[in-house]
């Protein structure tokens, strides 16, 4: 079965500051991974993802995220956060040969950036 | 364009009493659909999937249930809550196989 781990729960940042979310996947074949954000009071915002083909992706909001198949991690980056950026971020996988698309995700990590 | 609606938005419910929360997609056809639950610190929980009508996959044992009566419709239920079905209730499609998920808005629920 598939699983998600992500290492930070709780990160706070000011702003301008780097950003390193950590995810690791369990799964023993090929995955598709995402990363989403949940805005205050919003709905659930595709980020990025990664199909195939460059294990750098690039996603919305100058995100990006760095998929390393010997380590089992997807995690996202960002060079310079702003006090928007204040959101629950949750990685997800699912396995590409799957018909049935489900999608497992990390317990989430709130991410809280003081202006 | 594909659209999916979530209702209702907010429900308080007291222990015992029956639940219907409703999903349906617009815009596709033979949609995969999915309840989730996320709960404060654990995250996105997947509870039901069907990748057709009448077909239904749980994932977890627990007081509810699913049901897809028509292609487009996904329906959470239960006949009695506990307090512990407090949550917010995620609905979400895919067109099939592996892919990003477009959620609806939720259901916030509240067992009294």
């Amino acid at each position: 079965a598939q699983s998600v781990s992500q290492h930070n729960h709780h990160v706070i940042l000011s702003e301008a500051a780097s950003l390193e979310l950590g995810c690791n996947y369990s799964y023993g074949g090929t995955v598709n991974l995402f990363w989403y954000v949940q805005y205050p009071g919003q709905h659930l915002q595709l980020l990025l993802k990664y199909f195939s083909g460059d294990p750098l992706v690039k996603g919305i909001k100058g995100f990006e995220a760095e998929f390393i198949k010997s380590k089992f991690s997807f995690n996202l980056r960002k060079p310079s956060v702003q006090w928007s950026d204040t959101a629950e971020y949750f990685c997800a996988v699912n396995a590409r040969s799957s018909n049935t698309g489900k999608l497992i995700f990390g317990q989430g990590t709130t991410l809280q950036v003081k202006p | 364009s594909q659209t999916i609606h979530q209702w209702p938005a907010t429900l308080v419910q007291p222990v015992g009493s029956p639940l219907s929360l409703e999903c349906t997609v617009e815009g596709t056809s033979n949609p995969n659909l999915y309840w989730y639950r996320q709960a404060a610190g654990r995250g996105l929980q997947l509870l039901f999937y069907s990748v057709g009508i009448g077909q239904i996959s749980s994932e977890v044992p627990q007081n509810l249930s699913a049901s897809r009566p028509q292609d487009r419709q996904f329906i959470l239920s239960s006949k009695k809550l506990l307090l512990s079905d407090s949550g917010f209730y995620l609905c979400a499609w895919t067109q099939g196989g592996a892919g990003g998920y477009t959620f609806g808005s939720g259901t916030r629920l509240t067992v009294v």
